[in-house]
């Protein structure tokens, strides 16, 4: 059974610091790997996506994948109090269903 | 960009009643949808998939005859709780790959919160 893990928190960050989110999955067949951010009583949002290993740059966001570690990590710089919410991690192969961790909950402190 | 959009965005009703969600894909065309569930502090749980054409692929432990999936068009599934009851009080909420800006991702609509007295 496909597993993605991801520590529940609260992650408590001071604003203008570094939020650092991790995220281990179990299918080493996973192809694809997103971090989505989930606002209270909203739909999930997608922040980025990554395939390759490595890092990958979005604005205030990069996300690194390991594959051999099986390990996916979000990096939020310059955090803001309007990025406090749940950080969902996924994976999936393929145009399948996405296989969620249970979230890690950001609060950044003004 | 992929727009999911779904129908009604909450919804309360007693329990024993059916609740029709809607979901449509509005600037792109859907073979295949997903349908999750999401209770308070929860992550997402993928209930079904949802084929147009054809039957749903119901997940392990999810009653295919209490939540009735029907995908006729490319655009639209709709998912009927029956007779739903209070522990299916949830976020249900759908999605859909579509393709946006060079990238190929699942998009989310925005969720229906059902709440059953």
């Amino acid at each position: 059974q496909k597993e993605v893990e991801q520590n529940s928190g609260p992650l408590s960050v001071p604003e203008g610091a570094i939020a650092s989110l991790n995220c281990t999955y179990s299918d080493r067949g996973s192809q694809s790997f997103f971090w989505y951010r989930q606002y209270s009583g909203k739909s999930p949002e997608l922040i980025m996506f990554i395939y390759s290993n490595g890092d990958k740059e979005d604005g205030r966001f990069t996300a690194q994948l390991n594959k051999a570690s099986q390990y996916v990590s979000l990096l939020i710089r310059d955090s803001q109090p309007s990025d406090s919410a749940t950080y969902l991690c996924a994976v999936n192969e393929g145009r399948r269903a996405l296989t969620f961790g249970s979230g890690t909950r950001l609060q950044v402190q003004p | 960009g992929a727009v999911v959009s779904q129908h009604p965005s909450w919804v309360i009703c007693k329990s024993g009643t059916s609740v029709k969600i809607e979901c449509r894909s509005l600037d792109f065309q859907a073979t295949t949808m997903f349908w999750y569930r999401q209770f308070p502090k929860q992550s997402l749980m993928l209930m079904a998939t949802s084929n147009e054409g054809s039957k749903a692929t119901y997940e392990q432990g999810v009653e295919k005859d209490k939540f009735l999936i029907n995908h006729a068009s490319l655009t639209l599934s709709t998912l009927t709780v029956t007779s739903a009851h209070p522990e299916d009080s949830s976020f249900y909420i759908c999605s859909a790959w579509g393709w946006a800006e060079s990238t190929d991702t699942q998009y989310f609509g925005p969720g229906t919160r059902l709440t059953v007295l």
